[in-house]
């Protein structure tokens, strides 16, 4: 059974940029959300999706976007960077039918300059 | 909203002694409560996870928590410190009714120092 995989593992932009970072969900997985983890505190909830569709988002504004494709994988795209993005950025996964605990990938850590 | 608190930003325990990671919740309805454990620069692992089924749960690595309605509280607890359980613990409430399928409030994390 395949974990949950993101990709890159780090990456460094600056201000103004555009990013896509990109997660696959383990294996029998179809539900995939998205957490930011500034420096020194707890994760906070970005959106999740299921079934391709958005499915809940928290406080975070329009240019934090995301996509879920038909093998369940995902991707969250940030546009106009600003430097308190710079985060450590996981992606969980569940199997929503099956009422499952989320897993977490080893992140992406992101630097914006 | 529901969310968590953790108290103690860091907690220092000799190897062998008690470890004890404090977090209480804000919940109108009844939780489900995660214990998450990050080791540095890796991502997030389930420790432990309360879904009304029994007050005391065990979890993985000798840690197990107690679920206290009244106290509104799930403390973590492991009878005897190791080295490698050194690094950074995280209480999180579900909100919805999927057992943790929807979106996970997190506190603000404890690190775990472990002196030798």
């Amino acid at each position: 059974e395949t974990g949950v995989t993101q990709s890159p593992t780090h990456l460094i932009k600056t201000r103004g940029q555009q990013v896509t970072l990109r997660c696959s969900s383990q294996s029998g997985h179809n539900t995939v959300s998205w957490y930011q983890q500034a420096l020194g505190q707890g994760p906070q909830f970005i959106f999740q999706y299921y079934r391709e569709e958005e499915n809940g988002r928290g406080n975070f504004p329009p240019r934090f976007s995301g996509l879920q494709f038909p093998n369940y994988s995902s991707e969250l795209n940030v546009n106009a960077l600003e430097l308190d993005d710079s985060a450590l950025y996981l992606c969980a996964s569940s199997a929503r039918q099956a009422q499952e605990t989320q897993y977490f990938g080893p992140g992406t850590r992101l630097l914006v300059l | 909203a529901q969310s968590v608190t953790q108290l103690g930003s860091h907690v220092s325990v000799s190897e062998g002694a008690l470890v004890l990671l404090r977090c209480n919740y804000s919940s109108s309805v009844p939780p489900y409560l995660f214990w998450y454990v990050q080791y540095p620069n890796q991502g997030l692992q389930l420790l432990l996870k309360y879904t009304s089924a029994a007050t005391l749960v065990k979890g993985i690595n000798g840690f197990e928590a107690e679920f206290k309605k009244s106290e509104t509280s799930f403390h973590l607890t492991k009878p005897s410190a190791h080295m490698s359980d050194a690094a950074e613990y995280f209480c999180a409430v579900a909100e919805g009714s999927n057992f943790g399928n929807e979106k996970l409030t997190f506190g603000t994390g404890t690190r775990l120092t472990i002196i030798p």
